[in-house]
């Protein structure tokens, strides 16, 4: 079964150091999103991208985050230059749209956790 | 602004227990999810449903529009049930709005 996948499992870093995670969505997927849960909270959202753009960030992503969609497969999270705040477990999604205004599940990867020091 | 409460936040039971975790939302949504969080963080999507009920092995969704609340139901629970269950609300977007979590734990 598909399923989207995510590297690092973990990353340590110290503060200011920028960082990237990679996600590998579902392959016929078009709907890919970055969300994050600092430790015993809720998960938040934090940008959907769509057709190569960004289609909607929340007020957490600022400019010290950005996406991308590198090649055919990857789609990225970089942070510039972290926070301790910005320790958290970072989860990428996928969903497949099959027509504008019909909403799918959302597939998960299984996390980066993400420390900062 | 939607926000999403669930309740309750921790639910203990015995094996075989019928078990149900609610969801209101304060906005009207498109959709509603239910999803199950494994220890490890992993998160796993059950169920999305915009109106009436739906099955799948021993677990059951159900959604009220009017109410703005959803329930998951599971039958006969079992220990490998234990686990955080978060129910997430979408509007006209494709951005899903978090529950708390419900963190489960049935004992044998």
């Amino acid at each position: 079964e598909p399923e989207v996948t995510q590297t690092p499992s973990h990353q340590v870093t110290q503060m200011g150091q920028e960082v990237i995670l990679r996600c590998v969505p579902i392959s016929n997927h078009l709907y890919f999103y970055w969300y994050r849960q600092i430790l015993g909270q809720k998960v938040e959202f934090l940008v959907s991208f769509y057709n190569n753009e960004i289609s909607e960030k929340s007020e957490i992503f600022d400019d010290q985050f950005s996406v991308e969609r590198p090649d055919g497969s990857n789609f990225t999270l970089k942070i510039r230059s972290t926070k301790l705040e910005d320790s958290a477990m970072y989860f990428c999604a996928s969903s497949y749209v099959a027509r504008f205004g019909s909403y799918n599940e959302q597939f998960f990867g299984p996390g980066t956790r993400l420390t900062v020091l | 602004k939607n926000e999403v409460e669930q309740s309750p936040q921790n639910l203990t039971a015995q094996e075989g227990e019928f078990i149900t975790i609610n969801c209101s939302y304060s906005v009207g949504i498109s959709a509603l999810h239910w999803l199950q969080q494994h220890p490890g963080g992993g998160i796993v999507s059950l169920f999305m449903l915009s109106s009436g009920k739906k099955k799948h092995g021993r677990l059951i969704a159900t959604i009220n529009i009017q109410e703005k609340h959803s329930s998951l139901h599971i039958t006969a629970s079992h220990p490998r049930d234990s686990a955080v269950y978060i129910c997430a609300a979408q509007h006209n977007t494709d951005k899903l709005i978090f529950g708390t979590g419900t963190r489960l734990q049935v004992f044998p």
